[in-house]
């Protein structure tokens, strides 16, 4: 069974822009959960996805958006992009809920200028 | 002060050693994962779980709910299980609105 996938691996923006971040889960995965790694704050929940539908957000400004598909894929969107957005953004994709065991892809690591 | 606290954040020892990784959480969870990242960013889940005891090969995950602790260990230890453990947390009963939270990590170093 393939892994989850995330796209693109690497991406170059500079301030103001936006940029969508893809993620594909484990066939039979329905929850999508994302995540947000800096070397100060360490792991922090964005949101979670299930059934094309968000079901749980972490505290972040409504410029950070996403959403689900039928078939589970997930994007995530930031837009007016600022240089403490630079980061690692993975996703993790779980059976049915963010709290069961979850799957992590190999992340996006996302470099603001 | 932070939800999850991990001990140590940075440990090196001698392969061979037996190592204990710990982690303290303030919150009612319904879950406590513990997870692996590799330098270059990749995350593996090494266990979920909510009561008890779990073992998979040299890695076994202990957990206290009512002290509200749980503990990693690695036996024989080898340079491979060098990493960055990760302890995360899922809010319960019913109160998984947040997602997982998340200690700071243990960066582990397995010296030949």
């Amino acid at each position: 069974k393939a892994g989850v996938t995330q796209t693109p691996r690497y991406l170059i923006k500079t301030r103001g822009q936006q940029v969508t971040l893809s993620c594909s889960p484990i066939s039979g995965h329905r929850s999508v959960s994302w995540y947000q790694q800096t070397p100060g704050q360490g792991l922090q929940f964005l949101f979670e996805y299930f059934s094309e539908t968000q079901r749980n957000k972490g505290n972040f400004p409504g410029r950070f958006s996403g959403r689900q598909f039928s078939n589970s894929r997930s994007e995530m969107n930031v837009s007016t992009l600022e240089l403490g957005d630079s980061a690692l953004y993975l996703c993790a994709s779980s059976l049915n809920h963010g709290r069961d065991e979850q799957f992590f892809g190999p992340g996006t690591r996302l470099t603001v200028l | 002060k932070n939800e999850v606290e991990q001990s140590p954040q940075n440990l090196t020892a001698q392969e061979g050693e037996f190592i204990t990784i710990n982690c303290s959480y303030s919150v009612g969870i319904s879950a406590l994962h513990w997870l692996q990242q590799h330098p270059g960013g990749g995350i593996v889940s090494l266990f979920m779980l909510s009561s008890g005891k779990k073992k998979h090969g040299r890695l076994i995950a202990t957990i206290n709910i009512q002290e509200k602790h749980s503990s990693l260990h690695i036996t024989a230890s080898h340079p491979r299980d060098s990493a960055v453990y990760i302890c995360a947390v899922a809010r319960g009963p019913g109160g998984g609105a947040d997602g997982l939270t998340f200690g700071k990590g243990t960066h582990l170093i397995i010296q030949p």
